[in-house]
């Protein structure tokens, strides 16, 4: 228990669907972040949020659409998915977003696009 | 550019040493992770290195050089539970974590 918990843990959807994914942190971080984790590759930052405020977005398609809404809560609301976005969905946070903090991860949404 | 190195895959015998090596390229480091993540598992911290040397913890130590963009995560008294990938990352200029693919470590008994 790391005191990041995602939901849903998998999920399959189609390419019209419409999905969100929900990452919340008990450990009072300030600094949250989206990974998309695929196999035999490094993990792919995509977004990442301090104190609310969304600081990167490493050209991630439109298709994905992070929220925010406090500090504790991380979103990633999905829409018209390819498969290749079949991916593990990784949330993690830390302290903030600046200098030596170790980043403590969630478990994953495994997603499938069909 | 930036670049991070690792083995795909290692193989060693419950009981045994094994070293996990990560090598790396950037003109901006600010240190040097090492993460551990069981299949299925979220990745979980092992270790931070930004100064050159080896760090010990307990079972697990980790080793930086810098001056030769070279870490190494060293394993001992190996034990089945130890089966799962290792990530490094490193800070870059930006403080931002570039990863490394993974070593994905199967010990047999």
């Amino acid at each position: 228990e790391t005191g990041v918990t995602q939901t849903p843990r998998h999920l399959v959807m189609g390419m019209t669907n419409k999905k969100s994914l929900k990452c919340e942190q008990h450990l009072g971080h300030n600094a949250m972040y989206w990974y998309k984790q695929s196999a035999k590759k490094p993990l792919e930052l995509m977004f990442v949020y301090n104190f609310k405020e969304q600081t990167e977005n490493n050209s991630v398609p439109s298709r994905f659409s992070p929220e925010c809404p406090n500090s504790s809560h991380l979103f990633l609301h999905l829409h018209t998915l390819q498969p290749e976005d079949s991916a593990l969905y990784l949330c993690a946070s830390s302290q903030d977003n600046g200098g030596y903090n170790e980043q403590f991860f969630g478990p994953g949404t495994r997603l499938t696009v069909l | 550019g930036q670049n991070i190195d690792q083995p795909t895959e290692m193989t060693a015998t419950e009981g045994a040493i094994v070293q996990i090596n990560c090598t790396y390229q950037t003109s901006g480091f600010n240190g040097l992770f090492w993460y551990q993540q069981h299949a299925g598992e979220a990745p979980t911290f092992l270790s931070y290195n930004v100064l050159d040397g080896l760090e010990e913890k307990g079972r697990f130590s980790s080793f930086l050089s810098r001056s030769k963009g070279y870490s190494y995560l060293l394993l001992k008294e190996l034990q089945m539970k130890d089966s799962a990938s290792y990530l490094c990352a490193f800070l870059d200029s930006n403080y931002q974590l570039i990863w490394g693919a993974g070593t994905k470590l199967i010990i047999k008994p």
